[in-house]
């Protein structure tokens, strides 16, 4: 049980574009989700917590105009990448939890390339 | 303020041969412990937590890992390590006291059991 399904699973995209990445609990409702970026060789950053129905909470130096968050539903968030430049090439990584007390579960990542 | 060192960047240890992964942390309350493991362009899979009980904690894959409030740490093992464990670790942290807090990952730690 508790599985989050990421997609896609890469995307390369040319600089100047917007790039929308989904994440969904297929087997239970999350009023809350994660988006982390992990870069080559280093931990995960969160970028910020998504809230059902409500606007997401950046963590600072995350630009929100750049990376839209929205979830619409209990099952279903997404990152859009605006204007994506190649710094914005990374790994994402989306997560979520069943309850409060659950460990977090993740998706399986999406690497974005920008060129 | 929370946070989870990890003080090996790197472990290696020949195949059969007991392994350990270390971490330690630091938070204001009880702490909510957890181990994950990463492969290669993929998500993190969960494999263990701490939250109360027995200091040992059986997970997944043979792993277990052991808290020790003293020391503040929760260190990762596994008696016999095969080939297939090489991949990268995280261990993370939530203080219990701050219920609305976010996980904090360390820094990683790349594990290689050599054949």
């Amino acid at each position: 049980g508790a599985v989050v399904s990421q997609h896609p699973s890469w995307v390369i995209c040319k600089s100047g574009t917007s790039v929308k990445i989904e994440c969904r609990s297929l087997d239970f409702q999350a009023t809350t989700m994660f988006w982390y970026r992990q870069f080559p060789k280093q931990s995960l950053m969160l970028m910020a917590t998504s809230n059902e129905g409500s606007k997401a909470t950046y963590e600072q130096g995350v630009e929100k105009d750049k990376f839209l968050i929205n979830h619409a539903s209990l099952t279903l968030s997404t990152l859009t990448v605006t204007s994506a430049h190649p710094e914005d090439s990374s790994f994402y990584i989306c997560s979520a939890r069943p309850t409060g007390l659950s460990p977090l579960h993740f998706g399986n990542g999406t690497r974005l390339t920008v060129t | 303020a929370q946070s989870v060192a990890q003080p090996e960047d790197q472990v290696n240890v020949a195949e059969g041969n007991p392994l350990t992964v270390k971490c330690t942390y630091s938070v204001s309350g009880n702490p909510y412990l957890f181990w994950y493991v990463q492969y290669p362009n993929r998500g993190l899979q969960f494999l263990l937590k701490y939250i109360t009980g027995d200091n040992l904690v059986k997970g997944s894959y043979g792993f277990e890992a052991e808290f020790n409030k003293s020391q503040t740490s929760f260190h990762l093992k596994k008696p016999s390590a095969l080939v297939s464990d090489s991949a990268l670790y995280f261990c993370a942290v939530r203080d219990l006291l701050y219920y609305g807090q976010n996980f904090v990952f360390g820094p990683g730690t790349r594990l290689s059991v050599l054949p």
